[in-house]
Formats: C-alpha cells, sequence, structure tokens
C-alpha cells in the first residue's frame, strides 16, 4: 500500500528556467494538498485540488505559480522562471473522500534549489 | 487568525531521558490537532492526531495531550532514544478551511548516545 509519491525528490533548476513538481496521492485518496517549506520556516497551506479541480490556491503566489490534478496521472506543481526566492522544500499531501478536517498524509518532499 | 507555537525550538538531552514538547495556538477552537515528525531531508510522517473532544492519545512511548481551553498541546516521549532525533511538528486545522494546515515552526530534538 504504497504512500503518497513525489518526485523528483531532489531538483536543480537555474534563474529562469521551469520546474514541475510531481504528486501521485495514495490510493483511493481523490484530495490533494501542496506546502512549501522555506529554509528555516514552517510549512505553509499553498492550494488544495481535487480531480480536475482547484478548490483554493490561496497560499499560491500570484504569478509564475499554478498546479493542477488531472482526470488521470499526477497532480502538478509548475513554477516557470524560478528565482532564488523558490528554493524550498515542497510536499504534497492527500485524503480520501471523506468529510473534513481528516488526516493528511504526506509524501516526502522535493527539494527545489535553483542556482 | 490562528497561530502555532512551539516551545523550545531545540532541544538536546542525552538518552533514556523522558521528555514533553510543547505546542500552543491562539483559537481555541479547533477540530483536532496532528503531531508529526520530520527527519532531515525527509518528508513528514504523522505521529498522532488527537480530535477536539479527546483529551490525548497514545502510540508506543509517544503520549499527546490536548487541553483545548488553555490552547495547548503536549507531545511526552519516554525513555528517549537517539532513533528519537528529528524535528517534531504540531498542526491544526484552519477552522474556517479545514483543509488549510497550520504549522508550528517544530522543535528540534537531539538524543545523544
Amino acid at each position: 500500500n504504497a504512500g503518497v509519491m513525489q518526485n523528483p525528490r531532489h531538483l536543480v533548476r537555474r534563474r529562469g528556467q521551469e520546474a514541475r513538481l510531481r504528486c501521485s496521492p495514495m490510493k483511493g485518496h481523490s484530495h490533494v494538498y501542496w506546502y512549501r517549506q522555506l529554509p528555516e520556516e514552517g510549512l505553509k497551506f499553498m492550494v488544495y485540488l481535487q480531480k480536475e479541480n482547484i478548490i483554493d490556491e490561496s497560499g499560491m503566489p500570484k504569478e509564475r505559480f499554478s498546479a493542477e490534478f488531472p482526470k488521470e496521472g499526477p497532480s502538478i506543481l509548475r513554477i516557470q522562471q524560478v528565482v532564488r526566492g523558490d528554493s524550498a522544500a515542497y510536499f504534497c499531501a492527500s485524503s480520501p473522500e471523506d468529510s473534513y478536517p481528516d488526516e493528511q498524509f504526506f509524501g516526502p518532499g522535493t527539494r527545489l534549489t535553483v542556482l | 487568525k490562528q497561530e502555532v507555537t512551539q516551545i523550545p525550538a531545540a532541544l538536546s538531552v542525552p538518552e533514556g531521558e523522558n521528555l514533553v514538547l510543547n505546542c500552543s495556538f491562539t483559537d481555541s477552537a479547533i477540530y483536532n490537532l496532528q503531531w508529526f515528525r520530520q527527519d532531515p531531508g525527509k518528508g513528514l510522517t504523522s505521529l498522532l492526531l488527537i480530535q477536539s473532544s479527546q483529551r490525548e492519545q497514545t502510540s508506543g512511548r509517544l503520549n499527546a495531550s490536548l487541553d483545548k481551553s488553555s490552547g495547548r498541546s503536549t507531545l511526552y516521549i519516554a525513555a528517549s532514544q537517539p532513533g528519537d532525533s528529528a524535528t517534531y511538528l504540531c498542526a491544526v486545522p484552519w477552522m474556517d478551511s479545514s483543509y488549510k494546515l497550520i504549522f508550528g515552526s517544530g522543535t528540534r530534538l537531539l538524543v545523544r548516545p
């Protein structure tokens, strides 16, 4: 029973490039959440998605960041034209379709380094 | 606005000690509180989840208590081991949007052999 999977685990990009982070939720989970952990800071909510729907993206920076969770395949967090301040650990979590609030199960994270 | 604080920020203890990690939250109207463990460079492992109607939860050498009225939770680790060294995070769901977890900044624990 695989947990939440994220890839890549480590990603290095130069300023101006694009970063694509992938998250496969636990089997049977249809809710996906993305969090960002900046160096020496706590995790901060970014976005909540269900299949083909963005439910809440209030924690996402207004520019350059986007997220999707298509009908088939993993959820994608996309960062365009990365800057050094985007360097962080990005965590994905998932939960089942039951009503809130429920326990969120976290993936191992993707550590993005922008050179 | 809910704020979650963890004290101390770092803790170093000799192996075998019993220890307490603290988590406080400003808004006592919470659904639940969750304790996580984060190992360096790795993801979060859920340790315990306490529902708002519960006072405590236990798992092995871990015991988490919840006092909503005072806005506090404690994580008690009995007979600490070097393998317990990690960062411990607590989190509560935001009441207006309960899928948003609000995290404390964590307590970095080092258990010395």
